[in-house]
């Protein structure tokens, strides 16, 4: 199965853009990238996907590298309501045959 | 749409005791997933269905999980007997991807909350 790695944390302020890392050095050409939050007590929820170009809406930014082994989540003006987990996802798929691994995410706390 | 609804949200149960959680995923989605979640284990796939068949159960712990899907509109994850391992917050989600589009939203259920004392 590909596997995603993330930082287990970070830091950063209220209002400033936050970068969040994820490797997937093991992605298959036909696997999405997808990105979903968890707040506290909730079931994580879709924050933004792509394949293999950069992908805007409005939540956040995600640029795909060129090789597609690592991508970045991008929060443009983190705001307190923006803590959360951040998991980092493949989608593999194939005909009846899908998979939503999660990986560890990143606990993204914003500083006041 | 009210969601991937799951009952019950919270459940305390004693140990060696039978629990039944349950799933109605979002009309229309052909494929159904149970999650476990846990500080130690983070978010771990236990089962999927397609179409109401099982394709992959490999994420079950031991034999004392269960999970069916009887219809499209219903699915179970049973534990019997439970133990107090098992405390943990169940998530159920669903998505569809009859039309192919890779990029449909997984939409997630609140989660069961379970405790084994």
């Amino acid at each position: 199965d590909a596997k995603t790695t993330q930082p287990n944390s970070m830091e950063s302020n209220e209002e400033e853009p936050v970068h969040l890392p994820c490797n997937h050095s093991t992605i298959s050409g036909t696997d999405y990238i997808h990105w979903y939050r968890q707040l506290p007590s909730q079931g994580p929820e879709y924050v933004i996907h792509g394949l293999t170009s950069n992908v805007n809406n409005r939540m956040a930014s995600l640029a795909i590298a060129e090789d597609r082994k690592s991508s970045t989540l991008i929060l443009h003006r983190a705001t307190l309501r923006d803590a959360a987990v951040y998991y980092c996802i493949l989608r593999e798929t194939g005909f009846g045959n899908e998979k939503l691994t999660f990986g560890t995410g990143t606990r993204l706390t914003i500083i006041p | 749409d009210a969601g991937v609804i799951q009952s019950p949200r919270h459940e305390v149960t004693e140990m060696g005791q039978e629990v039944t959680l349950r799933c109605k995923p979002i009309s229309g989605h052909d494929y159904l997933f149970w999650y476990r979640q846990t500080m130690m284990r983070g978010l771990e796939l236990l089962i999927y269905f397609n179409n109401n068949v099982p394709i992959d159960d490999s994420g079950m712990p031991e034999d004392r999980f269960s999970a069916k899907m009887p219809n499209a509109s219903f699915s179970t994850l049973k534990i019997q007997p439970s133990e107090p391992r098992d405390s943990a917050v169940y998530f159920c989600a669903s998505i569809t991807a009859t039309d192919r589009d890779y990029g449909n939203t997984i939409y997630f259920g609140e989660g069961s909350w379970l405790t084994v004392v």
